[in-house]
């Protein structure tokens, strides 16, 4: 298993501005990734991030919208840019062991206003 | 293409009563994995168990089953003498050996009453 942690834990922001949220892993892992779980709903994937390589995102997210960094095998940040009402979710980050097991960070609690 | 059916949106049950959740899932792959996780009112998803496409067998933790049938394409959930503690959000899913995205269901939302 893996331990994850994510800061911060919940935010208000305001229409226009960017959140960078953080996700720290107790352990070495070569692949994180970040969810979007909009309120009511399931997981959706946005991208997935590999230590020393670009960000590989899903359809429909794009990277000047939701750049992510992944600088070492314990660590990713995700930025929420240029926010609007409809980014109003829950962010989780997630790591993936060698069994195919993903465990999920706290997640992040975000209201735009 | 690849799914995970969960038709239950929500359930509710009384305390210590039984209650299965159901998951379809739908793949082309023989080499599949299958998942459960919960997540309860604060927000954290907690993984409950994986199950690899070559293992039929059924498993039970404590209070806690599944029953995997690759006839049927599913993989259900029983609480036995559910508690209020229960109450959460289900999701089932589903990942291939050639891919490591997971596929979420749609969650199964069940409240346990006291």
């Amino acid at each position: 298993s893996a331990v994850i942690s994510q800061k911060p834990s919940r935010d208000i922001c305001q229409r226009g501005t960017s959140l960078t949220i953080q996700c720290q892993v107790d352990s070495q892992v070569t692949m994180m990734f970040w969810y979007r779980q909009q309120p009511g709903q399931s997981l959706t994937l946005i991208a997935t991030a590999n230590q020393g390589s670009e960000a590989t995102y899903e359809s429909g997210f794009v990277i000047d919208k939701f750049p992510i960094s992944r600088p070492n095998l314990t660590f990713s940040t995700l930025t929420v840019s240029n926010m609007s009402p409809e980014d109003s979710s829950i962010y989780l980050c997630s790591v993936r062991t060698s069994s195919y097991e993903q465990y999920f960070g706290p997640g992040t609690r975000l209201t735009v206003t | 293409a690849q799914k995970v059916t969960q038709a239950q949106t929500e359930i509710s049950v009384v305390e210590k009563e039984d209650v299965t959740l159901d998951c379809v899932y739908e793949t082309r792959d023989t080499t599949y994995y299958l998942f459960w996780y919960k997540q309860p009112p604060s927000g954290e998803l907690v993984f409950l168990i994986r199950r690899n496409s070559f293992d039929e067998q059924n498993e039970i933790s404590g209070r806690y089953s599944w029953n995997f049938q690759k006839s049927t394409s599913s993989f259900n959930f029983t609480i036995t003498a559910s508690q209020v503690v229960d109450s959460a959000v289900y999701f089932c899913a589903l990942s291939t050996s050639g891919t490591y995205k997971y596929i979420f269901g749609t969650g199964t939302r069940l409240k346990v009453l006291a």
